[in-house]
């Protein structure tokens, strides 16, 4: 079966004080790994896909990256406005999304 | 470009009930999924639909129906509302079926059952 973990389940950081999120994954065969920002009460926010092991994408603070068991979503010098819900999915091949149930990341001014 | 619609915003509903979400997907996309988010939890897929056909169903009870529309929008129907049936229901909208598998949610209907 596939499954999705995350970890930690919360995290709380000082403003500046970079870290990452993991999320650990079981498919029998990925054709992609998803992750996304939500907002409480709002729909996920799409921040990057990544297809194959090594492969790194980055987008201002933010940088992923994919293993052939997990994937990392580095923080570096976190704003308060990064607080949010982060969250991992994959697609196995010829299947739909799976979620995993998220790290709440709280930055602290 | 509009992003992915969703209506209701909020719903009340009471057990025993049936209630109708709608969604509308980014224009040119041709798919679209509809996931229910239980507080604390991560989305849970229950429908896939792609030119008007399903394309995938989710563990949900066959109290959860769909359908997807000429115009690409699609319905979320559930029929004898339960209290467990209080989620956030998403809707993603998606390219295609091969070509972009990258699903861009909209905002949600918040539904709660009393």
């Amino acid at each position: 079966e596939d499954q999705v973990t995350q970890s930690p389940e919360a995290l709380r950081l000082q403003e500046g004080e970079s870290s990452s999120l993991n999320c650990s994954y079981t498919v029998s065969g990925l054709r992609g790994l998803f992750w996304y920002r939500q907002d409480p009460g709002k729909g996920p926010e799409f921040l990057f896909t990544l297809y194959s092991a090594g492969e790194e994408k980055e987008k201002e603070r933010l940088k992923a990256t994919l293993t052939k068991k997990e994937s990392f979503l580095h923080i570096t010098a976190p704003k308060p406005e990064d607080s949010a819900t982060y969250l991992c999915a994959v697609q196995p091949y010829g299947q739909n999304f799976v979620f995993g149930p998220g790290t709440r990341l709280s930055v602290l001014p | 470009d509009a992003g992915v619609t969703q209506s209701p915003t909020h719903l009340i509903k009471t057990r025993g009930q049936h209630v109708t979400l709608r969604c509308s997907p980014i224009s040119g996309h041709k798919s679209v999924s509809w996931y229910q988010q239980v507080l604390g939890q991560g989305p849970q897929f229950i429908f896939q639909y792609y030119e008007k056909e399903e394309r995938g169903r989710g563990n949900f009870p066959d109290r959860f129906s769909a359908r997807q529309f000429p115009n690409y929008s699609s319905e979320l129907n559930v029929n004898a509302l339960l209290l467990g049936d209080s989620a956030l229901y998403l809707c993603a909208s998606i390219l295609g079926w091969t070509v972009e598998e990258t699903q861009y949610f909209g905002p949600g209907t918040r539904l709660l059952v009393l």
